[in-house]
């Protein structure tokens, strides 16, 4: 079974710019997952996607989004892009079942550099 | 407001002997917790898993406990292995795939 996609795996921005990100997950899952991991803060929770619905929602501005295709798969948009946006961005993938929570399998992120 | 809390940034344990991460939360709201584990440029992987509704759950040389009155879950490894050098993070979740991660303690276990 394919693990969970994400591209690109690295790449270069100058301050203003956006970028999109993206992301296949496993095959059947149906939940999307978007976390940021900046040194000494773990991993911050973005955002999750469930049948083409954001279904959860962290405390990022609102230059941070994203959406879920019929498919599964899921982009993330971050416009005017800001030296503080430098991270790697962590996409999980899980079942997504109705009223279980079970474990999310990550992908090798995509590490965001901002210039 | 850091809801989920790993205290020890790093721990060194030697070859053999057992590693015991901790992790405290304070949402009392949280029923399901994760541990993970994270290489360099990789991303994290899923060790072990834990409801609230248990205390405690094991696999292979892992085993998490779960205290909730203290708020409190750890992670036991036994024995530990130089291949177990890594970050471990816990997460949380409160009955959604919203899972809040603490901020990783990283392991070293020593030949």
């Amino acid at each position: 079974k394919a693990g969970v996609t994400q591209t690109p795996r690295y790449l270069i921005k100058t301050r203003g710019q956006q970028v999109t990100l993206s992301c296949s997950p496993i095959s059947g899952h149906r939940s999307v997952s978007w976390y940021q991991q900046t040194p000494g803060q773990g991993l911050q929770f973005l955002f999750e996607y469930f049948s083409e619905t954001q279904r959860n929602k962290g405390n990022f501005p609102g230059r941070f989004s994203g959406r879920q295709f019929s498919n599964s798969r899921s982009e993330m948009n971050v416009s005017t892009l800001e030296l503080g946006d430098s991270a790697l961005y962590l996409c999980a993938s899980s079942s997504g079942g109705g009223g279980y929570t079970g474990e999310l399998f990550f992908g090798e992120g995509s590490r965001l550099t901002v210039l | 407001d850091q809801q989920v809390k790993q205290n020890s940034p790093s721990l060194s344990v030697q070859e053999g002997r057992i590693s015991i991460l901790n992790c405290d939360y304070t949402n009392s709201m949280f029923d399901y917790f994760l541990w993970y584990k994270k290489y360099p440029a990789e991303g994290p992987t899923f060790l072990i898993s834990i409801s609230s509704i248990k205390d405690k759950n094991e696999d292979g040389r892992f085993t998490v406990f779960l205290n909730k009155s203290a708020k409190h879950l750890s992670l036991h490894i036994v024995p530990s292995q130089p291949g177990d050098s890594a970050v471990y993070f816990c997460a949380a979740s409160a009955g959604t795939y919203k899972y809040i991660f603490g901020t990783g303690t990283r392991l070293k276990v020593l030949a």
